[in-house]
């Protein structure tokens, strides 16, 4: 599975957008992006993924460029219970249960 | 359905003691895995397994047995206990593989565990 590149921290006034992007240039044809985040002291929680067209859901948008080689993820109104760590993983369908959790981004949602 | 449960919620064990931590899951998924994590670090991968009766190692595997006899339960076993797997253990388990890849993963809620 490629390699991602996150920063590790970024802050966030409470109700504004949280841009979170994401590096991955090694990616390949086969690879989705998967976004999870993981509240302080819980289990990781599935956001969002995709291939290649931007997707939207409940949670946020995930807008992936067109050479594939690098995704932001959108929380579109942050809110203080949005504060937690956020990965970003790139792995193929076939990939069994195996999914590679780098060291991600801590946001942190301030009032 | 109550998704992903992990038992114990917290676990302190001395050197050399060996203990199972319970993992099962209730949405009939093949795929299970575990996930340890420390401080400050992203998880890595155990073991995980495919289905019934399949295993396989991850990332960092050594110290830990794993076995998969029912599709609901996939416990992890500590034969030896260390200083160096003291650490939050999470159990993980995944949809089916469907056209489109909505293979998500359902994480536990975690078993944070000290080896003195």
């Amino acid at each position: 599975d490629a390699k991602t590149t996150q920063p590790p921290s970024m802050d966030c006034a409470e109700g504004r957008a949280a841009n979170l992007p994401c590096n991955h240039s090694t990616i390949s044809g086969n690879e989705y992006v998967y976004w999870y985040r993981q509240i302080h002291s819980q289990g990781p929680q599935y956001i969002i993924h995709g291939l290649k067209n931007n997707e939207t859901n409940e949670m946020a948008s995930l807008i992936i460029t067109e050479d594939r080689k690098s995704s932001t993820l959108i929380l579109p109104h942050a809110t203080l219970r949005d504060t937690a760590v956020y990965y970003c993983i790139v792995r193929a369908p076939d990939s069994w249960g195996k999914l590679q959790f780098g060291a991600g981004t801590q946001v942190v949602v301030t009032p | 359905n109550a998704g992903v449960t992990q038992t114990p919620k917290f676990q302190v064990l001395k050197t050399g003691q060996s203990m199972t931590l319970q993992c099962a899951q209730d949405m009939n998924h093949e795929y299970m895995s575990w996930y340890r994590q420390d401080p400050g670090m992203g998880l890595r991968l155990i073991h995980y397994s495919v289905g019934a009766g399949i295993t396989d190692q991850g990332e960092v595997p050594n110290g830990y047995n794993v076995s998969r006899s029912t599709t609901e339960d996939f416990p992890l076993r500590l034969l030896s206990a260390a200083p160096s797997q003291t650490s939050v253990y999470f159990c993980a388990s995944r949809n089916h593989r469907l056209a489109g890849s909505t293979d998500t993963q359902y994480f536990g809620p975690g078993t944070r565990l000290t080896v003195l």
